[in-house]
């Protein structure tokens, strides 16, 4: 079962546009971490936010964390076509055992 | 590149077949994770292992089992396959302590025919 959720499932954008998904989650965490997924590839680990943060920035991505409503955006900032791909968040509960969500596959055109 | 090296990178087999993934994490990584990824289930978490030892347990089948080794490649083993079994199987490792984040390797697709 999934512990995340993301939203939106898919997000059409253009180029320079900036970008936000949502996460949503069940139960307490460690932290929570956001990947980005290539079509049919590995995942990439982008940023990690710690529960006791709030919010987190990293180059063009900037992160927060709503622990009371058990919740996290990741905004990409001035998107690019090759920000097109599948973004996940992931909590980390217990000894790091990291729970993917459902994903937002977000398209941005040229 | 994450480090973490897959074999094979394809597999097509039939139903009732026992297939073996291989996974060698990223150099220094004590941990290594195992995931499935379906286009209708997700990417669904499988097992952990650290250091040799299983520290977690997510939505494996008994059909599955997996284990690291002492050099700390991991194997993925797949039995009795069902067609329902197609998918991408993910390993990916960390150096295993809390917050540390996954490097994933390219995956293996399995179909099942």
């Amino acid at each position: 079962s999934q512990q995340g959720e993301e939203d939106p499932q898919a997000l059409s954008i253009q180029e320079g546009e900036n970008a936000t998904m949502n996460c949503s989650y069940k139960t307490s965490i460690n932290n929570l971490q956001w990947y980005r997924q290539n079509s049919g590839r590995g995942l990439v680990h982008l940023i990690l936010i710690r529960s006791n943060e709030r919010e987190k920035h990293s180059g063009r991505l900037r992160v927060t964390l709503d622990t009371s409503k058990k919740s996290s955006s990741l905004l990409i900032t001035a998107s690019r076509a090759a920000d097109t791909a599948s973004y996940f968040c992931a909590t980390g509960t217990g000894f790091q055992k990291l729970v993917f969500g459902t994903g937002t596959r977000l398209l941005v055109s040229p | 590149d994450s480090g973490v090296t897959q074999t094979p990178k394809h597999l097509i087999t039939a139903t009732g077949q026992r297939v073996t993934l291989r996974c060698s994490p990223r150099s220094g990584d004590l941990s290594v994770y195992w995931y499935q990824q379906s286009l209708d289930q997700g990417l669904q978490f499988l097992i952990q292992y650290y250091n040799g030892e299983e520290r977690a347990k997510g939505n494996i089948l008994e059909r599955f089992s997996a284990q690291q080794f002492p050099d700390l490649h991991s194997e993925l083993n797949l039995s009795s396959l069902e067609l329902g079994d197609s998918a991408l199987y993910f390993c990916a490792s960390s150096v295993g302590g809390l917050g540390s984040p996954l490097h994933f390797g390219n995956g293996t697709r399995l179909t099942v025919t």
